[in-house]
């Protein structure tokens, strides 16, 4: 089965990095995904990568992937109050199905 | 272009009321999907079209009724709508190919009264 984890909420200062966790089950070769939702609005992906790679970055995104612990974390660099927002981790389970995470909610202080 | 566009953007329906939501996506994406989000939820996946024809129906209730006229247009017919039916719903597509990928639309906040 498939069982995506991820902390519920993170409080950051303008800034500073951010970094958002989630870990995985699914032992198979398989895409991850991060989406970013603000309030009131869909879902935007922001970047995904699939199980044979370790890292990818995208200007201030950085994801970093641990096939063995089978976690996924995205490191948002210079965080911005733009960036205030629910970010879902997903594991595509089945070639139509994801499974998301409860999703981090993001607060930026200044 | 990579956009997915839903609308009406917000809809509000009595219990008897017979209303659709509409989605569309010119990417050429042969996947389709339409889904139910309540507040601080995941989404939660209810229907899939693939080349335009049924993949998957998670056990949708029949007041849900999905249409997809051709591979650009997805709608979702609501018919006989209960109070927890309100939630945001959202439309994505996806590529065939490897990936699949899938892009979400804005979404249409549904209030049912």
């Amino acid at each position: 089965g498939e069982d995506v984890e991820q902390s519920l909420f993170l409080s950051v200062r303008e800034g500073d990095s951010s970094v958002i966790n989630c870990t995985y089950t699914d032992s198979s070769s398989t895409y991850l995904y991060w989406y970013k939702q603000e309030p009131g609005a869909g879902l935007q992906l922001l970047t995904y990568i699939f199980s044979n790679m370790d890292m990818k970055q995208d200007q201030r995104l950085t994801v970093l992937l641990n096939k063995k612990d089978k976690h996924l974390s995205l490191r948002i660099a210079d965080t911005q109050t733009g960036d205030s927002a629910i970010y879902f981790c997903a594991e595509r389970a089945s070639d139509y199905k994801l499974s998301f995470g409860a999703g981090t909610t993001v607060t930026v202080r200044a | 272009d990579t956009e997915v566009t839903q609308t009406p953007k917000h809809l509000v329906m009595g219990m008897t009321n017979k209303k659709s939501l509409k989605c569309e996506q010119h990417m050429g994406h042969r996947a389709m999907y339409w889904y139910k989000q309540k507040a601080k939820k995941p989404p939660e996946l209810m229907f899939v079209y693939s080349y335009e024809k049924l993949s998957i129906n998670e056990s949708v209730p029949s007041r849900f009724s999905p249409e997809c006229p051709n591979s650009s247009l997805l709608n979702l017919h609501l018919h006989a709508l209960q109070p927890e039916d309100s939630a945001l719903y959202l439309c994505a597509s996806s590529p065939s190919g490897e990936g699949k990928t899938q892009y979400f639309g804005p979404g249409t906040r549904l209030l049912v009264l």
